[in-house]
């Protein structure tokens, strides 16, 4: 089936550690994006990619990180440098039109 | 430059009960439309689009959303919702012009349904 997938669902760590988050999809989709959801505030863009090797910075992307060096991949990296990075996290993809986007299941992450 | 405004954060119905989720835009362009459907500690998944034509949508679970171009508004209703309609629901905008890409969602609307 196609899809997106998300791992881990949960993800746990300490103060001061970089953390990697993956994304995989195998709809053959252009773009990727990655959001972060937190309670009362909806979803706000981290970063986006339209093509491999080619991403730009979203709404908030102060202390994340992503690379783009396959089609199927878009892994976050949450720097130290991200004040507050305890949330929910989103990855989507969407065809060339970037019309729909299909989300994956998100990625539950809390820095202890 | 482009909003969604949704003013309810909560809902609660009960069962069977009609329910309106309320919606409205700000953009300097024209737009496509978007409701999506958040259930707990899941990812979202699109309920219902408009992109062109009729103004009405509607989805194979029984919602349906009316384009209102000159209230901005895109409201999401039910005639009569059930139990597993409870869930988080997300409206969207997205410009037809411009070199952003990007959805903007509003904060989100939870449907709480009740026997």
């Amino acid at each position: 089936d196609g899809g997106i997938t998300q791992s881990p669902k949960y993800l746990f760590r300490k103060e001061g550690q970089n953390v990697t988050l993956s994304c995989e999809q195998n709809l053959n989709h252009d773009a990727m994006y990655w959001y972060r959801q937190d309670p009362g505030q909806g979803l706000r863009l981290i970063y986006y990619s339209q093509i491999v090797n080619d991403f730009q910075k979203g709404d908030i992307a102060e202390g994340y990180s992503v690379s783009r060096e396959k089609k199927e991949s878009f892994p976050l990296t949450v720097t130290s440098a991200q004040k507050n990075p305890t949330a929910f996290y989103l990855c989507a993809s969407s065809t060339g039109g970037h019309l729909e986007q299909f989300f994956g299941p998100g990625t539950r992450l809390t820095v202890l | 430059a482009q909003s969604v405004t949704q003013l309810d954060s909560q809902v609660p119905v009960f069962e069977e009960a009609p329910v309106e989720l309320r919606c409205n835009y700000s953009s300097s362009v024209s737009v496509y439309l978007f409701w999506y459907v958040q259930y707990p500690n899941q990812g979202l998944q699109l309920l219902l689009k408009y992109l062109s034509g009729s103004t009405l949508v509607k989805s194979i679970n029984g919602f349906e959303a009316e384009f209102n171009k000159s209230q901005t508004s895109f409201h999401l209703r039910k005639p009569s919702v059930h139990i597993s309609d409870t869930a988080e629901y997300f409206c969207a905008v997205k410009g037809r012009t411009g070199t952003a890409s990007k959805l903007t969602f509003g904060t989100g609307t939870r449907l709480q349904v009740t026997l």
